[in-house]
């Protein structure tokens, strides 16, 4: 069935640093990608998406590439800032109109000051 | 932006009891809702999906008599954990797709953080 692959955290960053999450998936057909972010005791928020191969999703700095030919959807920040640090989830769409997503383990990323 | 309200956001209930969390969509409608369990630390799993009008669909392993849906209207979703135990203690996401479709994103609630004593 269809899966996600996270890179473990937790990931320790210096603030400015650069964050790289790697993301793998397992699907068949070609579903969305997304990005989740979930700070300390809320629910996930939507950080971006793509939902076609080569579509780059962009938000606050994050940027992400649909890579089909290595099924991937690695996460990138040039410069981290404190703010960031929370949980991210890696997501695909499960397929279909009404299709529920299936998510990656998570990855902790805390930014020191 | 489309909006889904969970509520509470946090219960303490006793052993044995019942507990109820409503997931609204306040800006869209949603034929379809989707009810997720995260463990401390631990990514989120999908319970049920949540449909108006008709019988959720459980996941393998839930069991749907002890966590009860009900989709009443394309704006509400109810769970309820019934004669709750302490092993039920977790944190209880919704979720639902303002555009009806996967590609245009999931918006979800804030959570409900469950506590069995």
């Amino acid at each position: 069935g269809d899966s996600v692959t996270q890179m473990e955290g937790p990931v320790t960053l210096s603030e400015e640093a650069f964050l790289t999450i790697n993301c793998t998936y397992t699907a068949t057909g070609y579903p969305s990608l997304f990005w989740y972010v979930q700070y300390p005791g809320e629910g996930l928020q939507l950080l971006l998406k793509a939902t076609k191969a080569d579509d780059k999703g962009s938000n606050k700095g994050f940027e992400a590439t649909y890579r089909k030919e290595t099924t991937s959807f690695h996460l990138e920040k040039g410069s981290v800032q404190v703010s960031d640090s929370a949980v991210y989830f890696c997501a695909l769409g499960a397929g279909g109109s009404q299709g529920n997503l299936i998510f990656g383990k998570g990855t902790k990323l805390s930014v020191k000051p | 932006g489309a909006v889904v309200s969970q509520h509470p956001s946090w219960v303490i209930c006793k052993s044995g009891t019942s507990v109820k969390i409503e997931c609204r969509s306040l800006d869209f409608q949603a034929t379809t809702m989707f009810w997720y369990r995260q463990f401390p630390k631990q990514s989120l799993m999908l319970m049920a999906t949540s449909n108006e009008g008709s019988k959720a669909t459980y996941e393998q392993g839930v069991e749907k008599d002890k966590f009860l849906i009900n989709h009443a209207s394309l704006t509400l979703s109810t769970l309820t954990v019934t004669s709750a135990h302490p092993e039920d203690s977790s944190f209880y996401i919704c979720s639902a797709a303002p555009g009806g479709a996967p590609n245009y994103g999931y918006t979800f609630g804030s959570g409900t953080r469950l506590t069995v004593v």
